[in-house]
């Protein structure tokens, strides 16, 4: 099962519009980083969180983690083409095995984004 | 401009092959990943590392090994490539203690014939 669960995995809107997506965990989330993903190509680091209810924004992107430390979101105002993409979630979660000092990062499945002119 | 750069783009290899696909960091990272992303499952990590010489392995890392023998460069072995090795695959690093974004390279797309 994922560790981290994005919603939804398929995303399609109309330019202009807003939009969000969502990054579960059941467990504490100690830095979640949102990336985005041109088709085919890696990975383009957006934002990091860090501490709970904090909120970043970037452009017309706004990313929030909520005061549990277990879900976050990421908000796009007013889309445009150059939004679309496919955005990932990713985080370090201490699994409760921390060899000296080394967390691995754990992903999301992945939110494919189409902006319709 | 700090990056993570992967030796090939495109790759195509025959089944049985050895392939190695490299990677190398120029920011003094102590931690490196090797992922491999397939539609609809996402990022799963097959191995990293923490330190030069060191290893473990991720949730999948069934025909893979790694070997580090440098801080800055990272390799995925696949020792007999199979088909189900068709993939994209991504290298990122990180400081150690996370705390700060991990940096991915351009990923290399392996096909498998």
């Amino acid at each position: 099962s994922q560790e981290l669960e994005q919603s939804p995995q398929s995303l399609i809107v109309q330019e202009g519009k807003n939009l969000t997506i969502n990054c579960t965990s059941s467990k504490t989330l100690y830095g979640l980083y949102w990336y985005k993903q041109k088709y085919g190509e890696g990975l383009i680091f957006l934002m990091m969180l860090q501490k709970g209810g904090e909120e970043k924004s970037h452009e017309k992107i706004t990313a929030k983690l909520d005061e549990k430390k277990q879900q976050s979101s990421l908000h796009i105002t007013a889309s445009q083409p150059s939004h679309a993409g496919i955005y990932l979630c990713g985080a370090d979660i201490l699994s409760g095995r921390i060899i000296q000092g080394a967390q691995k990062l754990v992903f999301g499945q992945g939110t494919r984004l189409t902006i319709n002119p | 401009d700090v990056k993570v750069t992967q030796s090939s783009r495109y790759l195509v290899k025959r089944t049985g092959e050895k392939v190695f696909l490299e990677c190398v960091q120029d920011m003094d990272h102590e931690n490196m990943f090797w992922y491999r992303q397939d539609p609809g499952l996402g990022l799963r990590l097959i191995y990293f590392s923490y330190d030069v010489k060191m290893k473990e392995k991720g949730d999948i890392p069934e025909g893979y090994s790694v070997s580090r023998e440098k801080k800055e460069r990272f390799s995925l072995i696949l020792e007999s490539a199979s088909t189900n090795q068709t993939s994209m695959y991504l290298c990122a690093s990180s400081l150690r203690g996370g705390g700060a974004w991990g940096v991915f390279g351009p990923g290399t797309r392996l096909t498998v014939l």
